[in-house]
């Protein structure tokens, strides 16, 4: 079984700086997904960033990038530059590519709520 | 930009009714998912669907859900009897083959009172 752990209920950045918000996760499988979610008040699920279980580079996304560290099995999400409008609950999931059901199913961790002050 | 699009956005309905919530997901996408998030909570998996056949689903997954494909663009979440646990927002996403990361729709919130 798949399990991510998010353990920031809530995390407090300054406009312009940078924030960490921590993952780590356990699986059993060999090749499996990470993902970051942007969920704002309004309640949509916003992609963000996504890191393959064999990818050696760290993935990076504009003002997103995902410090993966396989052997911790942590893939926290680095926000550069904070903006007001990037307050919002952020969601990490995974993926497994066994069973061949693609990446579609995904297990969520608790989610931080970040809040970006002026 | 091709999106998922669900409807209604917002359903109230009295327990015990019977909800249908409708999902189209982007034309070209192969696999569909429903997945449920009670409020303040995290989002859970209830539901793949690729083939027109159910992949997986998870053990919220009962038999007091169903979903169907009816037509060649319409994705349904079919819930009976509704239970006052069942309010939550619920999200139709999609993918394919090509892409790495599915995309949601912007959800239905379901209110049973």
């Amino acid at each position: 079984a798949q399990k991510i752990t998010q353990t920031q209920p809530g995390m407090f950045v300054q406009e312009k700086e940078a924030v960490t918000l921590d993952c780590t996760y356990d699986t059993s499988d060999q090749s499996y997904g990470l993902f970051w979610y942007k969920q704002p008040s309004s309640g949509e699920m916003i992609f963000l960033i996504y890191q393959g279980s064999y990818d050696e580079q760290n993935a990076t996304e504009g003002r997103y990038s995902l410090n993966f560290q396989k052997a911790r099995k942590s893939a926290n999400l680095v926000i550069s530059a904070s903006q007001l409008g990037d307050s919002a609950m952020y969601f990490c999931a995974m993926s497994s590519n066994a069973g061949g059901t693609s990446y579609g199913k995904l297990t969520f961790g608790q989610g931080t709520i970040l809040t970006v002050h002026p | 930009e091709p999106e998922v699009t669900q409807t209604p956005s917002h359903q109230v309905t009295q327990m015990g009714q019977e909800v249908i919530l409708r999902c189209v997901p982007i034309s070209n996408h192969l696999y569909f998912y429903w997945y449920r998030q009670i409020l303040g909570q995290k989002v859970e998996f209830l539901v793949s669907f690729y083939n027109n056949e159910i992949s997986e689903k998870s053990e919220i997954f009962d038999d007091q859900f169903s979903v169907e494909r009816p037509d060649g663009s319409n994705f349904t979440l079919k819930i009976r009897s509704t239970k006052l646990e069942d309010s939550a927002m619920y999200f139709c996403a999609s993918n394919s083959p090509m892409n790495t990361e599915a995309f949601f729709g912007q959800g239905t919130r379901l209110t049973v009172v």
